[in-house]
């Protein structure tokens, strides 16, 4: 597509329920990041894809939160259980090279999440 | 600690005028820094890259500093516009095989008609 597409744009959901926030990059984008950004926040960093492998987990913050890639292009990321503190906008982003350049992020638009 | 830092308070000018953007770092090396914009209820987009070894960048209105002796980068805005009203983040890539890049807080910008 033109560029990254991100869906839902919105979700509300109930403390305990599960949540999945999907990522469509740009083609031909080998890597993927993910981020949540709070307000006022910068994004912070969870978990970068190289094709279909995670490369970097380093950001999840615990094994409620993970993240597929199955096909090297669209990407899932996956809330079990979640949380109050997990309200956030997530922000997905792909480019060329991924850590092997210094190529520019291009960014979706975000899922906004709220539990109540 | 490693710190990375960007005004914390708005920044309001006056239409026409030059705005100027800091981004501080402690205990960095950076390989590069790049400069994202941020709209409110968007994802940042890409301005510019500069690298440890060059000491400036410029792009239309745009000019980006980078002094490794100050560990500080400068971003500049030229004759300002109400449009270049948003937030402004730096993000770092340190030097090594962690080549994750580490965001500041951004700082936001309001250019007045």
């Amino acid at each position: 597509g033109a560029g990254v597409s991100q869906t839902p744009s919105n979700k509300v959901t109930e403390k305990g329920k599960y949540v999945e926030l999907r990522c469509d990059p740009i083609s031909g984008h080998t890597a993927l990041y993910w981020y949540r950004q709070s307000l006022g926040q910068g994004p912070e960093f969870l978990i970068y894809f190289q094709g279909t492998g995670a490369a970097d987990d380093s950001g999840l913050p615990n094994d409620r939160f993970f993240a597929v890639r199955p096909e090297g292009s669209v990407s899932t990321l996956k809330i079990q259980r979640t949380e109050r503190g997990d309200s956030a906008v997530y922000l997905c982003a792909s480019s060329l090279m991924g850590y092997s350049g210094t190529g520019e992020l291009f960014f979706g638009e975000g899922s906004r999440l709220t539990v109540l | 600690s490693q710190k990375i830092e960007q005004n914390s308070e708005a920044l309001n000018i006056q239409e026409g005028k030059t705005a100027t953007l800091t981004c501080n770092y402690t205990n960095y090396s950076p390989a590069y820094l790049q400069w994202y914009r941020q709209d409110p209820g968007r994802g940042p987009v890409f301005l510019l890259l500069i690298r440890e070894n060059e000491k400036e960048k410029r792009k239309e209105r745009l000019k980006v500093t980078f002094d490794t002796t100050l560990k500080q980068s400068l971003f500049h805005i030229t004759a300002s516009q109400p449009a270049d009203s948003a937030t402004y983040l730096c993000a770092l890539v340190n030097a090594g095989n962690n080549r994750k890049l580490i965001w500041g807080l951004g700082t936001s910008l309001a250019v007045n008609p």
